[in-house]
């Protein structure tokens, strides 16, 4: 299994542009997530989806939007790029533990972004 | 709301030195605990968790034990090595099911030689 995978890895955009940051998991787990990573803030929830055609807004989503129109993929699109969005972007897939009433979460490598 | 506080940091230690990385949260109900493990330049890793009061999660020698009475969560090693030099996140899953994490701010941990 590839676990989850991102990309790019890097990037760089102008005030303004628009990008989707990809992120894609094989292990079938039907609850995937995005964060962003912010120094000294740990990771904030920008949106969740609890499976296909199913997302949510999380703790931080102005700016972003997100669709899941298989289980395997959860792409983040950044509408109209600003500098504050510079950070490094984290997706997880998650999978549901009964007996622990707990999700399991994996994180991909990351896309670290830079606005200009 | 649901919200974790971790020590500042960095922390640097010594070579065989204890470590101790606190973390208190506060919560509704009964959340699941969590530490991630972050390498330079890479993800986060589950290092450990515990699901409910009382448990002790553990793993590479890292242990945290899940202390209600006072919203508890703390990191620790006996003795740290040069290779656990990272930044730890504390973290917390809300009792409501619907898998969303909230993260501590992260603690760095330079260990050396």
């Amino acid at each position: 299994n590839a676990g989850v995978t991102q990309t790019p890895k890097f990037q760089v955009l102008k005030t303004g542009q628009s990008m989707t940051l990809q992120c894609a998991q094989d292990m079938n787990h039907e609850y995937m997530s995005w964060y962003r990573q912010d120094p000294g803030m740990g990771l904030r929830l920008i949106h969740y989806s609890v499976g296909a055609g199913i997302t949510d807004q999380g703790e931080v989503p102005n700016g972003y939007n997100v669709s899941r129109s298989t289980t395997e993929d959860f792409p983040l699109r950044l509408l109209s790029a600003a500098p504050s969005q510079t950070s490094v972007y984290f997706c997880a897939s998650s999978y549901y533990v009964p007996s622990v009433i707990t999700y399991e979460q994996y994180f991909g490598p990351g896309t670290r972004l830079t606005v200009t | 709301g649901n919200s974790v506080t971790q020590m500042e940091g960095p922390v640097t230690l010594s070579e065989e030195a204890f470590l101790t990385i606190n973390c208190t949260y506060t919560a509704t109900g009964y959340p699941s605990l969590f530490w991630y493990v972050q390498y330079p330049g890479e993800g986060l890793q589950l290092l450990l968790k515990a699901t409910k009061a009382d448990d002790k999660g553990s793993n590479k020698g890292f242990e945290a034990t899940y202390r209600k009475e006072t919203t508890s969560f703390h990191l620790e090693k006996g003795s740290v090595q040069v290779s656990d030099s990272a930044v730890y996140f504390c973290a917390l899953q809300g009792s409501s099911n619907t898998g969303k994490l909230i993260f501590g701010q992260g603690t760095t941990l330079q260990v050396k030689p």
